[in-house]
């Protein structure tokens, strides 16, 4: 049982180069969401999704795009990445709401990312 | 939309020492949820609080659940070097999919 899992966990980009970033969750959960984390901002939300083939849009859903195709994996896309875009990046899943601990996200161990 | 402020942004304490932090917001949340995050690591939940007035310990750590609902308290007691890192608020509406976090508690410990 690995929990949340990312990959990468570091990339460097140039600016207008694109990637994807893999979130992968086994333990069954509903939502899957994704944050990016900056110095003194906390964590913002980017994009969430309260099950598979729907996504919605959170704080800061600009320049990002998601998908979720299979229940288990949520992937944040960057088409045209910017250095604003430089943050690290955080997954999280959790079961759904309603259901006992449906509150409780559990992260996973980040993606540094450098956009140049 | 929803803010939480957290405060203080940073703390440093000797080891031993008591420390408390809080979380005031906008509006009422009716979950109020604290996170440590370590270095190079994603938050892991601490405490789950879920009724207003709860008041809810893990160890060394007590949460409470502000009676107007617009607020929570996290105190540390006898800190020790591994307390070290950053806490974090998040509170979630009644019916709300998605929680909205505070900026954050840095946490120092000289020892």
């Amino acid at each position: 049982n690995a929990g949340v899992t990312q990959t990468p966990k570091f990339r460097v980009l140039k600016t207008g180069q694109s990637m994807t970033l893999l979130c992968a969750q086994d333990m069954n959960h509903e939502y899957m969401y994704w944050y990016r984390q900056d110095p003194g901002m906390g964590l913002r939300l980017i994009h969430y999704s309260v099950g598979e083939g729907t996504t919605a849009k959170g704080e800061v859903p600009d320049g990002y795009n998601v998908s979720r195709l299979k229940k288990q994996n949520f992937l944040l896309g960057l088409e045209s990445a910017a250095p604003s875009q430089t943050s690290v990046y955080f997954c999280a899943s959790s079961s759904a709401l309603g259901l006992a601990g449906g509150e409780t996200q559990y992260f996973g161990p980040g993606t540094r990312l450098l956009v140049l | 939309g929803q803010q939480l402020n957290q405060s203080p942004q940073s703390m440093f304490i000797q080891e031993g020492e008591d420390v408390s932090m809080n979380c005031t917001s906008s509006s009422i949340f009716n979950t109020w949820l604290w996170y440590k995050q370590e270095p190079g690591e994603g938050p892991v939940l601490l405490i789950a609080l879920y009724k207003a007035g709860e008041l809810t310990s893990n160890g060394r750590l007590t949460a409470q659940f502000g009676i107007t609902r617009k607020d929570s308290f996290l105190n540390i007691s006898a800190s020790i070097p591994s307390d070290v890192g950053i806490y974090f608020c998040a509170g979630r509406d009644q019916g709300a999919q998605k929680l909205v976090f505070g900026q954050g508690t840095r946490l120092t410990i000289n020892p």
